[in-house]
This record gives C-alpha cells, sequence and structure tokens, in this order.
C-alpha cells in the first residue's frame, strides 16, 4: 500500500520567516495530495490540495509544490505567524475520484511560530 | 462543506466494556471513514462505512473489534468493543461530500480507557 514520509518532525521558526515541510510518497498512481493542519485539541482542518496534472498552487500565504517524477510534494507557508502553529499533515492517495479512495497520512509536524 | 456532528466527544471507560460513536452529517455523502488518531500520533483509517453493507476493514483492524454501521447516506456508527488501555486514542469520523471533493472530518471522539 501507499507509504508517506513526512520531514521534518519538528520545525520551530521566527515570526516573518517561512517554512517548509516536505513529504514523499510510493505509490506512483496517487493522484491526489491534501494538507491539514490541526491545532491542539481540534479536528484536522484542510488547508490546501493539489492533484497530480498540476505543479504548483497558492493560497495567499500558502503553496504547494509537487514533483510526481521524483515523488515529493512540499507545502511552503510565508510570513509565518503564531497562529501558523500547529501540526500540519500531508497525505496522499489514488482514485481520488473513484469509489475505492483512501487517504493515508504521513507522521505530521509540529510547527512552532515564535513572536 | 458538510456539518459533521460525533458525539459522544469524549468518554472514560472501563476495560472490557464497549462504546458506539455516532457520526451525523447534515446533508447526503458519499463516503464516510473512520480513523483513529493514537495519542501525538498521525490518522490511521479503520474502515470505509458502505451505506447498506459490510464495512471496509484496513490491515490490522477486525470487524468483531471495530463493528460499524451506516444505515443511510448521512449517519455512521463505529463501536469499539471489549476495550483495553490501548484503545485509548481519538475516534474521528470523516466524509467525502462527492467523489472528487475533499476529506472533512468531525470534531473526534477522546476515548480514555482505564
Amino acid at each position: 500500500g501507499e507509504n508517506v514520509e513526512q520531514h521534518p518532525s519538528t520545525l520551530s521558526v521566527q515570526e516573518g520567516d517561512s517554512a517548509v515541510i516536505k513529504c514523499t510518497y510510493s505509490d506512483s498512481a496517487s493522484n491526489y495530495f491534501p494538507w491539514y493542519k490541526q491545532e491542539l485539541g481540534k479536528r484536522p482542518q484542510l488547508i490546501i490540495d493539489i492533484r497530480s496534472n498540476v505543479g504548483e498552487k497558492k493560497d495567499q500565504r500558502i503553496a504547494v509544490t509537487l514533483n510526481k517524477t521524483a515523488k515529493h510534494f512540499s507545502l511552503h507557508i510565508t510570513e509565518t505567524q503564531p497562529e501558523d502553529s500547529a501540526v500540519y499533515f500531508c497525505a496522499a492517495s489514488k482514485n481520488s475520484g473513484g469509489s475505492n479512495y483512501k487517504l493515508t497520512f504521513g507522521k505530521g509536524t509540529l510547527l512552532t511560530v515564535n513572536p | 462543506s458538510a456539518v459533521i456532528s460525533q458525539k459522544p466527544s469524549r468518554d472514560i471507560c472501563q476495560r472490557g466494556t464497549s462504546l458506539t460513536i455516532q457520526c451525523q452529517v447534515d446533508s447526503q455523502v458519499t463516503m464516510m471513514f473512520w480513523y483513529r488518531q493514537q495519542p501525538g500520533q498521525s490518522l490511521t483509517l479503520i474502515a470505509t462505512a458502505n451505506q447498506g453493507s459490510e464495512a471496509t476493514y484496513e490491515s490490522g483492524f477486525v470487524i468483531d473489534k471495530f463493528p460499524i454501521s451506516r444505515p443511510n447516506l448521512t449517519f455512521s456508527t463505529l463501536t469499539v468493543s471489549n476495550m483495553s488501555p490501548e484503545d485509548s486514542s481519538i475516534y474521528l469520523c470523516s466524509v467525502l461530500g462527492d467523489l472528487g471533493s475533499p476529506l472533512h472530518f468531525g470534531n473526534g471522539t477522546r476515548l480514555t480507557v482505564t
């Protein structure tokens, strides 16, 4: 089955700096890559996603890049703010439009933004 | 996106008992899933809840331990049976509104087994 590796496990940055979290996946058939943010004691919430027919997607301070050949994708957060502090999970799936959809998660990155 | 109501939000249970967790969605959804998140860990898929038929379980999870029902397109239950302290986790319901749409999570059930 799919295996998703995520690095780093913890990341500490100063407010205003950029943060980058990287993930690799094993199944070349995977075609959908979402990122979730989970604040302490809360549910995971989707912040951005990308499909395999796109190399990059941006939403304000957040961007995701995908390299299908290398089977890796990254989350980029610019101008970080203390409220960006949370655990971030990457995930991968195939058949994003099919009935046997299954999302496999990375182990998570604890991001701390220091004021 | 769909509003997902999960209950109970938390419970403390004794070893050997069972707990049923309910997940109610405010609109019909294509797919419903149950995930487990052990303390400080990632999310692990337990099973896909299939409407009107037996759930599809992932490796390491069995129906006798985690029976699941999904009687219609808006409701599902997960039972954690014969609990042990190792079952202490957060259990999360998640849904796909339409095929190809993002996966959304309920607020989770924080289970502690003593």
